[in-house]
């Protein structure tokens, strides 16, 4: 199985650019969540989605919004991405809230000019 | 929302010595901790689970307590080993409900031959 998987892997973009970072898992997890993770600063959740259609925020959404049309796939879009957006993205998934582990991607490292 | 705090960005130790990690939280006493390891450029892999009613766990060197009253688990390697360095994340749920796990700052551990 190829678990979580994130793309790209790195990713250069200008002030005020649009983007989507793709997020798709294969083990039919309904629990879904971004993160952010700068230094000093850890990990922090953007946005989770429990299931196909829903979705919410987490400690740090502005600035991204999230979709969960299938099981599989979670993106993540920058609708104007801004130089205090430059951070690697993880995302994870898990098969439920009650301490299953949960399965990170090998993140995504986003530079904002 | 729950806060975490890890009570130290580094640790340096010896091989063969233990290591002893600090995960303290406020708020409402969670329903579990997960402790998760990552290592530079790798998305967190999970490492332990700990429900509220248990007050410890082991996993060949790895042992966890979890203290609901102080409101603290800690993180304990024994005989440690050079490829145990890495940062250790103490993860806890989000809300009462599980739907996503919010992380602390990690602790970064050095083990020296």
């Amino acid at each position: 199985n190829a678990g979580v998987t994130q793309t790209p892997k790195f990713q250069v973009l200008k002030t005020g650019q649009s983007m989507t970072l793709q997020c798709a898992q294969d083990m039919n997890h309904e629990y879904m969540s971004w993160y952010r993770q700068d230094p000093g600063m850890g990990l922090r959740l953007i946005h989770y989605s429990v299931g196909a259609g829903i979705t919410d925020q987490g400690e740090v959404p502005n600035g991204y919004n999230v979709s969960r049309s299938t099981t599989e796939d979670f993106p993540l879009r920058l609708l104007s991405a801004a130089p205090s957006q430059t951070s690697v993205y993880f995302c994870a998934s898990s098969y439920d809230g009650a301490g299953t582990e949960a399965f990170f991607g090998q993140g995504t490292r986003l530079t904002v000019v | 929302s729950q806060k975490i705090e890890q009570n130290s960005e580094a640790l340096n130790i010896q091989e063969g010595k233990t290591a002893t990690l600090t995960c303290n939280y406020t708020n409402y006493s969670p329903a579990y901790l997960q402790w998760y390891r990552q290592d530079p450029g790798r998305g967190p892999v999970f490492l332990l689970l700990i429900r509220e009613n248990e007050k410890e766990k082991r996993k060949e060197r790895l042992k966890v307590t979890f203290d609901t009253t102080l409101k603290q688990s800690l993180f304990h390697i024994t005989a440690s080993q050079p490829a145990d360095s890495a940062t250790y994340l103490c993860a806890l749920p989000f809300n009462q409900a599980g739907t996503a796990l919010i992380f602390g700052k990690g602790t970064t551990l050095s083990v020296s031959s």
